[in-house]
C-alpha cells in the first residue's frame, strides 16, 4: 500500500464548477501538506502550503487538513480552463521531514 | 518562474551509458533536493543535499549519486542507465533548517534511455 492514495482521475468538469480533489495517507508523522499544479512537460507549481490540522484559503482555492482522519482536500472555486492540469497532493514530516511524499496526481480538465 | 533552473532539458542515452544532470537552486536556497517522476506517477524522492553533504536518501541503488557545490546549485550523476530510468527529473530548492517543506521545483530534465 501506498503511503499517499490519490484517485488519477481523470477529472472532466465545466467551467465554473466547484472542483474536490483529495489525498489519503498512512503516516501519522505527516505534519506538512502541500498542493502542487504541474501543467503538462513542466515542473510542479507549489500552490498551497498547511501546517497540521484546519483549513486555508486562497483566492479560489481551499486547503483541508483533517489529520484524524489522515485525509486532505483541494477545493477549487469558480474553476477556469487555465486550471486543467494535473494536481498533486505532497506531505513530509517526522523523521521523513524535508522528503516530499507525493501522490500519484489527478489530471483535472476545465472545459468552456 | 521559481527561479530553479536545470540542464539539458532533455537527453536521449543508450542502456549502460551514464548521464549528469544539473540544477541550480533558487537564490537564498541552500537545500537541494532531487525527484524522479515517471509518466503518470508522482515525483520520487532521491536524495537530498545540504550545505554540500547528502542529507536523505530514497529508495533508490547507489548507480544515483549526487554533488551540492558550494554555491548551492547540484548535480545528478546516474551510471549504468537501465530502460526504467526514463522519467522527468526534477530538483526543488528550499530554504533548508525547518523551512525545507516549501520546495520550489525546477522545470525538470526528460531523460530517455534507449
Amino acid at each position: 500500500q501506498k503511503e499517499v492514495e490519490q484517485d488519477p482521475g481523470p477529472l472532466s468538469v465545466p467551467e465554473g464548477a466547484i472542483v474536490s480533489l483529495n489525498c489519503t495517507y498512512s503516516n501519522s508523522a505527516f505534519q506538512y501538506f502541500m498542493w502542487y499544479r504541474q501543467y503538462s512537460r513542466k515542473g510542479p507549481e507549489l500552490l498551497m502550503y498547511t501546517y497540521s490540522s484546519g483549513n486555508k484559503e486562497d483566492g479560489r482555492f481551499t486547503a483541508q487538513v483533517d489529520k484524524s482522519s489522515k485525509y486532505i482536500s483541494l477545493f477549487i472555486r469558480d474553476s477556469q480552463p487555465s486550471d486543467s492540469a494535473t494536481y498533486l497532493c505532497a506531505m513530509t514530516g517526522g523523521t521523513s521531514y524535508g522528503k516530499l511524499t507525493f501522490g500519484q496526481g489527478t489530471i483535472l480538465t476545465v472545459h468552456p | 518562474e521559481t527561479g530553479v533552473t536545470q540542464s539539458p532539458t532533455h537527453l536521449i542515452k543508450t542502456r549502460g551509458q551514464q548521464v549528469t544532470l544539473r540544477c541550480s537552486s533558487q537564490s537564498g536556497h541552500n537545500t537541494v533536493s532531487w525527484y524522479q517522476q515517471a509518466l503518470g506517477q508522482g515525483p520520487q524522492f532521491i536524495f537530498q543535499y545540504y550545505r554540500e553533504e547528502e542529507n536523505g536518501r530514497g529508495n533508490f541503488p547507489p548507480r544515483f549519486s549526487g554533488l551540492q557545490f558550494p554555491n548551492y546549485s547540484s548535480e545528478l550523476n546516474v551510471n549504468a542507465l537501465e530502460l526504467d530510468d526514463s522519467a522527468l527529473y526534477l530538483c526543488a530548492s528550499s530554504s533548508g533548517g525547518t523551512s525545507q517543506e516549501t520546495q520550489y521545483f525546477g522545470p525538470g530534465t526528460r531523460l530517455l534511455v534507449l
